[in-house]
């Protein structure tokens, strides 16, 4: 099992390109989520999906879109990339009260 | 007032030492609560789950305390692999969505 897996692994993008980050986990787990860690700060959540088919908004959702395209696939799009959004950002699955996570993308914006 | 709060360290310790450090929670609705263990660049991992009664694994044992609403962690024998950053992560319902501290890095030198 790979687990979950993300793509690319980094990315660098000029202000106002779009991209869209992938996510796929293997484990059959109905639950996935998008954060992004910034230094000094905690993983915050950007999107989250308890269930194929479900989106909800995390706690930083603003310039962002999400689609669940099955039960393994979790995307996240940045329409119009800005330098605010230059960060680490790590998918994740959950089972019960264990999350999983991918190894991350970094993403400069410049 | 952030939701988790951590003590960023660094804590220097050598090999063999026990170093402990907490992490205090802000809502006291907050129902489940974990340590993670991010290493350098990479993805966090879960390191154990806390339990009211407190709980050990191996060489390490994790408190909660809700009347405080502190968590903490100790770490004895301390091993080189040991270095890490270490998150605390604490659930507010039973949807599995996180808050999660900046992180306590805890460097071991020989």
């Amino acid at each position: 099992n790979a687990g979950v897996t993300q793509t690319p692994k980094f990315q660098v993008l000029k202000t106002g390109q779009s991209m869209t980050l992938q996510c796929a986990q293997d484990m059959n787990h109905n639950s996935m989520y998008w954060y992004r860690q910034d230094p000094g700060m905690g993983l915050r959540l950007i999107y989250y999906s308890a269930s194929e088919g479900t989106t909800d908004k995390g706690e930083v959702p603003n310039g962002y879109n999400v689609s669940r395209l099955n039960k393994r696939e979790f995307s996240l799009r940045l329409e119009s990339a800005a330098p605010s959004q230059t960060s680490v950002y790590f998918c994740a699955s959950s089972w019960a009260d264990t999350q999983y996570f991918g190894p991350g993308t970094r993403l400069t914006v410049l | 007032r952030k939701e988790v709060e951590q003590d960023p360290g660094p804590f220097n310790v050598p090999e063999g030492a026990t170093v402990a450090f907490n992490c205090t929670y802000s809502n006291s609705a907050s129902q489940s609560f974990f340590w993670y263990r991010q290493d350098c660049r990479k993805e966090p991992k879960l390191l154990m789950s806390v339990y009211s009664s407190g709980n050990e694994d191996g060489r390490f044992t994790a408190q909660l305390n809700r009347a405080s609403q502190y968590i903490s962690l100790l770490i004895r024998d301390s091993k080189l692999s040991d270095s890490a950053t270490y998150l605390c992560v604490v659930a507010t319902s039973n949807d599995y969505k996180l808050s999660f501290g900046a992180g306590t890095t805890v460097t071991v030198r020989a």
